[in-house]
């Protein structure tokens, strides 16, 4: 069955970029869309944004001027990157395989990784 | 950006009772509705796709019902293990947006 873990720092600086690296293990990339999803301590889920296994892309339009998602079907991995980052991104970090057009639904998730922003 | 609302944002319930939450989206869905079973410290698991279809491994006892705007999870008799936070997720529009939780306690 697939699976998904988050990896990358779990400290960033104000003004910094957020890196962090989600590996699918039991299945295939190439495929599905691969999403990210966060959500601060305590609060509800944000969608980020997707990318399609053929490199469609979509991202929330409350971040798309500082997020970028990557695929490396190579190494069945994808990646988030949010730059010009402050203290109200910090938030578990989650990734999730997207299911049917859209995606629809996320199935499974990945365990989530916290990530705080602080000087 | 399509709005989730969800009713009540927290609800206490004993072993064995009959538990609802809605869910109310700010335009028409269709059907495009999902809900999440969040615990504590946990990922969210997926419960119901497409409004009312069961994912697989789930208890029988969680269903979903609803179309347009207006949605339903029932847990028909509430276990301890479904201590949680839920959460409703539209597939309709983009952003993909989630309800804000129900966060379901045992008595």
């Amino acid at each position: 069955q697939v699976q998904l873990q988050e990896s990358g720092p779990g400290l960033v600086k104000p003004s910094e970029t957020l890196s962090l690296t989600c590996t699918v293990s039991g299945g295939s990339i190439s495929s599905y869309y691969w999403s990210w999803i966060r959500q601060p301590p305590g609060r509800g889920l944000e969608w980020i944004g997707y990318i399609y296994h053929s490199g469609t892309i979509n991202y929330n339009p409350s971040l798309k001027s500082r997020v970028t998602i990557s695929v490396d079907t190579s190494k069945n991995k994808f990646s988030l990157k949010l730059n010009s980052v402050t203290v109200a991104d910090t938030a578990v970090y989650y990734c999730a395989r997207g299911l049917a057009v859209g995606p629809g639904w996320f199935d499974p998730w990945g365990q989530g990784t916290l990530v705080t922003v602080s000087p | 950006d399509i709005q989730m609302t969800q009713s009540p944002s927290s609800l206490s319930a004993s072993v064995g009772d009959r538990v609802t939450i809605t869910c109310r989206a700010s335009q028409s869905i269709s059907s495009h509705l999902n809900w999440y079973q969040q615990k504590a410290g946990k990922a969210p698991k997926l419960v119901i796709y497409g409004a009312s279809s069961l994912q697989g491994g789930v208890p029988s006892r969680f269903s979903g019902s609803g179309s347009g705007t207006d949605f339903t999870l029932t847990i028909s008799s509430l276990q301890p293990e479904d201590f949680a936070t839920y959460y409703c997720q539209q597939s309709y529009g983009t952003p993909r947006t989630f309800g804000q939780g129900t966060k379901v306690e045992i008595k």
